[in-house]
């Protein structure tokens, strides 16, 4: 079956570390993927989207990897703040299937930094 | 700009009641949809719109009707509210490419 996970166990790390959040998936061949990131009683918002034919994305303090071979993605964010905090949701993009862009969405992990 | 705006922002429906929940965007974005977030689960897709006068079914359409008469409006309907519609629901829009989607504030709906 299709699947896309991520680590439903909130992340909790020290202010001024790396977060490095999971995105699995499995049968399914994105030909992009985005990361979206998601405050309490607020919608997701757009972070990053990488390609398929590319290793690594940066902005600012966020970089993003994605590998085909092993179905994955990881999300880093450098210097971690407490600001910060907050759900990240990681969504495969299938470009344009079927008519429309077509985004499947993980359930998303929680980060907490902590001062 | 003020991007997507949805409402209401909350309501409580009995079993059976109807409402339409609305969406606009001021982006000029072709592309709208409606999703539903519940706990432990990814955003599911519900219907969508390639442009005025066009949806199409999404996911998890059963239950739910759409229609887009205007290209800034994007109207969910539910005809007969079932508990199992108590659920968050947001609203996207897009360009056609790159895929990133703009969401509004989310509506939490409550069905008893």
């Amino acid at each position: 079956s299709q699947k896309i996970e991520q680590n439903s166990e909130a992340l909790n790390i020290q202010e001024g570390k790396t977060a490095t959040l999971t995105c699995n998936y499995t049968n399914y061949s994105p030909a992009y993927l985005q990361w979206y990131r998601q405050d309490p009683g607020r919608g997701p918002v757009f972070l990053l989207l990488i390609r398929e034919n590319e290793k690594e994305k940066r902005k600012e303090r966020l970089k993003v990897t994605f590998d085909t071979t092993l179905k994955q993605s990881l999300f880093h964010i450098t210097a971690s703040q407490p600001a910060d905090s907050a759900t990240y949701l990681c969504a495969l993009d299938l470009g344009f299937s079927g008519g429309y862009n077509k985004l499947i969405f993980g359930a998303g992990t929680r980060l907490a930094v902590h001062p | 700009n003020a991007g997507v705006t949805q409402t209401p922002k909350f309501r409580v429906l009995k079993t059976g009641q109807s409402m339409t929940l609305l969406c606009a965007q001021d982006m000029n974005h072709e592309y709208m949809y409606w999703y539903r977030q519940d706990p432990g689960m990814g955003l599911r897709l519900i219907h969508y719109s390639v442009g005025e006068g066009t949806t199409a079914k999404g996911e998890v359409p059963d239950g739910y009707n759409v229609s887009r008469l205007k290209k800034q409006n994007f109207l969910l309907g539910l005809e007969s509210a079932a508990p199992s519609q108590t659920s968050v629901y947001f609203c996207a829009s897009s360009y056609p490419r790159p895929g990133e989607q703009y969401f509004g504030p989310g509506t939490r709906l409550t069905v008893t």
